[in-house]
């Protein structure tokens, strides 16, 4: 069971967000994070655990192992408001996600 | 450009049967463990099930398990999702995604979705 932590966290244009997600068990490093727009394709943002996917800016960083995880996106801009998921592949089927964050302007 | 199409969502009545389609471009759809997930109204995104690369191997989550049925069709670059005896709770917009083995099997490209509505 993956838990994301807040719900929803209102933040304002050019601070710093930071997203959380929990475990049940120990899954190492193999935890992803997604981005999704409504009426856009999610997009992968972060990959074992801490690295960034091919195209994703540096604002967006990973970090933490085995149970906690956290993600956390620097100077916040109007495109970065979206939903947030946290998703586990270490023992998997099945693939789990977490049940989203959403990121909404202060 | 690499990218999965999908289509064949509607509206359908309760135990009824439609079938979605995930078109590959850009890629070898055969190459790649591929996915269906799934995103219920006011809900978060559900992995549904996975066709793994070697076609052979096929994983459903417990709550489709013995209703959908994922397949693909290697000459047509396609995969399908079959999916029976439906229920409103199957109401949702449907993605296909695939997950890299060199990006620790992370999904790294998805479609824009169909969307599935079962009312009666």
């Amino acid at each position: 069971l993956m838990t994301q932590s807040p719900a929803t966290l209102s933040v304002s244009p050019g601070e710093r967000a930071t997203l959380s997600c929990r475990a049940s068990q120990s899954i190492r490093t193999n935890l992803a994070w997604y981005q999704h727009k409504p009426g856009q394709a999610p997009r992968l943002l972060v990959y074992g655990a801490s690295t960034r996917a091919t195209g994703v800016p540096a604002k967006f960083s990973g970090s933490g192992s085995g149970t906690e995880f956290t993600l956390t996106i620097s100077s916040l801009q109007s495109e970065d408001f979206a939903v947030y998921y946290c998703q586990q592949y270490n023992n998997w089927p099945p693939i789990t996600f977490g049940q989203g964050t959403r990121l909404e302007i202060k | 450009q690499v990218q999965l199409v999908e289509s064949g969502g509607g509206v359908v009545q309760p135990g009824m049967s439609l079938r979605l389609s995930c078109a590959a471009s850009g890629f070898t759809l055969s190459d790649y463990g591929m996915h269906w997930v799934r995103l219920a109204p006011g809900k978060g995104l559900e992995w549904v099930a996975l066709l793994r690369s070697d076609g052979n191997r096929k994983d459903y989550s417990d709550y489709v398990k013995g209703r959908f049925t994922i397949s693909r069709d290697n000459s047509q670059n396609t995969m399908y999702l079959q999916m029976d005896s439906l229920g409103v709770d199957d109401t949702a917009m449907y993605y296909c995604a695939r997950d890299d083995n060199r990006l620790d099997n992370a999904f790294d490209i998805w479609g824009q979705g169909t969307m599935v509505i079962v009312s009666s």
